[in-house]
């Protein structure tokens, strides 16, 4: 399967656990954008990494988020003592280049429900 | 307040009706896009515009960017109940770096 990769596809956990969402992007893509949608809602951008960087992290929230995208392995999005309204689906997208054209190529997402 | 504004909202319509979708902004987009969302899937790409005025045709889909890259429309011809879906438009804002900014969505449902 040469799509964007995104485990787990589902996530349960606690107020106060932690949960790790993690991204492959296609083959070849250096580019990963992760993305928040509520129910029935547009998506909202939270961060934009390329190989061991951060690029663009204005839509993140400054406490309990963060992400990475190693130089090995998957990119990561992390949330620490969730919190009933971090419930949603998460999307990871990449791209082969900066996506200034917009084309992202979006994986099935990770649904997080907070207990 | 959202940066882009899509209309309407939700759609339910009659196979072979035709419809249009509409996408508002007040600021200059360099480009924008179409995604169309199926429940339990990520976004997948439809089109991209980037001149002002430019018309795509994909099948029944014909897009259009407006003038001022401003707005976009969607317009649907003779439509089927392949085409119920989340409809979304995003654009990347002029000088706006790499971030793409999705609009609200549009629910359709084509019923038989």
């Amino acid at each position: 399967n040469a799509g964007v990769m995104q485990n787990p596809r589902h996530l349960v956990r606690r107020r106060g656990q932690e949960a790790r969402l993690r991204c492959s992007p296609m083959k070849g893509h250096s580019h990963v954008y992760w993305y928040r949608q509520l129910p029935e809602e547009g998506l909202k951008f939270m961060v934009y990494l390329q190989k061991e960087n951060i690029i663009d992290e204005s839509g993140m929230p400054k406490e309990r988020f963060s992400a990475e995208f190693p130089k090995e392995g998957p990119s990561i999005l992390r949330i620490q003592q969730v919190v009933r309204g971090d419930s949603a689906a998460y999307f990871c997208a990449s791209s082969p280049r900066t996506a200034n054209t917009g084309e992202l190529f979006f994986g099935e997402g990770s649904r997080l429900t907070v207990l | 307040t959202q940066l882009l504004e899509q209309s309407p909202q939700f759609l339910s319509i009659q196979e072979g009706e035709n419809l249009t979708v509409y996408c508002n902004s007040s600021s200059v987009f360099s480009s924008l896009q179409w995604y169309r969302q199926e429940p339990g899937e990520g976004p997948v790409l439809l089109v991209t515009v980037v001149t002002g005025g430019e018309v795509k045709k994909l099948k029944r889909l014909t897009f259009q960017f407006g003038d001022a890259r401003k707005d976009s429309s969607l317009h649907i011809t003779a439509a089927q109940p392949g085409d119920t879906g989340l409809y979304l438009c995003a654009g990347v804002l002029t000088g706006g770096g790499n971030k793409l900014t999705f609009g609200t969505g549009t629910q359709l449902k084509v019923e038989l």
